[in-house]
């Protein structure tokens, strides 16, 4: 199957700072990126969708100006995680849709990053 | 409104015993998706099958095996003759067509532990 990549796998930063997630496509171009959130021991919670070339679209509950997400290339998203607190710890999951030919569109999923903010 | 329900929490299992992952669904659309998931303590997601809602076929992958029932919303997963590597969360997800967005919604997981 295709490959997405997230980096960092793993990050730690302190309280106010703003941290930067990249999701890559790595053999495919994806108009569509999702990201997604996943605390511990729960399930994941779709954040937003991202769509290149134009704004992301936010699920109901998420503040947009607080997760910052760019979709400036056909295979990289990214999510911005502005003036970060310990609540804000979370794995934090991308997908990227390949549309092929056929009726359903593949959905690939990078290896998550894991923020814990101090 | 799309609801995905997995009831049971946790699951704890001796090798080489059966068993029988829940998933139950909810949504107005005639054409969905159902997935299952796996993620081991990595967390990273490992795709385990994908399903439409008109094939309501059974299947089977080796030891894994799917019973997807419409008239109940439901589609089950079982694991036959558990091994320990098969120690991991797993989510059921549902993705809604005909436009197929790509959005899934996903159930609050199965933690399955096998026990050697």
């Amino acid at each position: 199957g295709a490959v997405v990549s997230q980096h960092p796998s793993r990050v730690i930063c302190k309280s106010g700072t703003s941290v930067k997630i990249e999701c890559r496509s790595l053999d495919f171009q994806a108009t569509t990126m999702f990201w997604y959130r996943q605390f511990p021991k729960k399930s994941l919670m779709l954040m937003a969708t991202s769509n290149e070339g134009s704004k992301a679209t936010y699920e109901q509950g998420v503040e947009k100006d607080k997760f910052l997400i760019n979709h400036a290339s056909l295979t990289l998203s990214t999510l911005t995680v502005t003036s970060a607190h310990p609540e804000d710890s979370s794995f934090y999951i991308c997908s990227a849709i390949f549309r092929g030919v056929g009726a359903y569109n593949e959905q690939f999923f990078g290896p998550g990053t894991r923020l814990t903010v101090l | 409104a799309q609801k995905v329900t997995q009831a049971q929490t946790e699951i704890s299992v001796v090798e080489k015993e059966d068993v029988t992952l829940d998933c139950v669904y909810e949504t107005r659309d005639t054409t969905y998706y159902l997935f299952w998931y796996k993620q081991p303590p990595s967390g990273e997601l490992v795709f385990l099958i994908r399903r439409n809602s008109f094939d309501e076929q059974n299947e089977i992958s080796g030891r894994y095996s799917w019973n997807f029932q419409k008239s109940t919303s439901s589609f089950n997963f079982t694991i036959t003759a558990s091994q320990v590597v098969d120690s991991a969360v797993y989510f059921c997800a549902l993705s809604e067509g005909p436009g197929n967005t790509g959005k899934l919604i996903f159930g609050q997981g199965t933690t399955l532990q096998v026990k050697p």
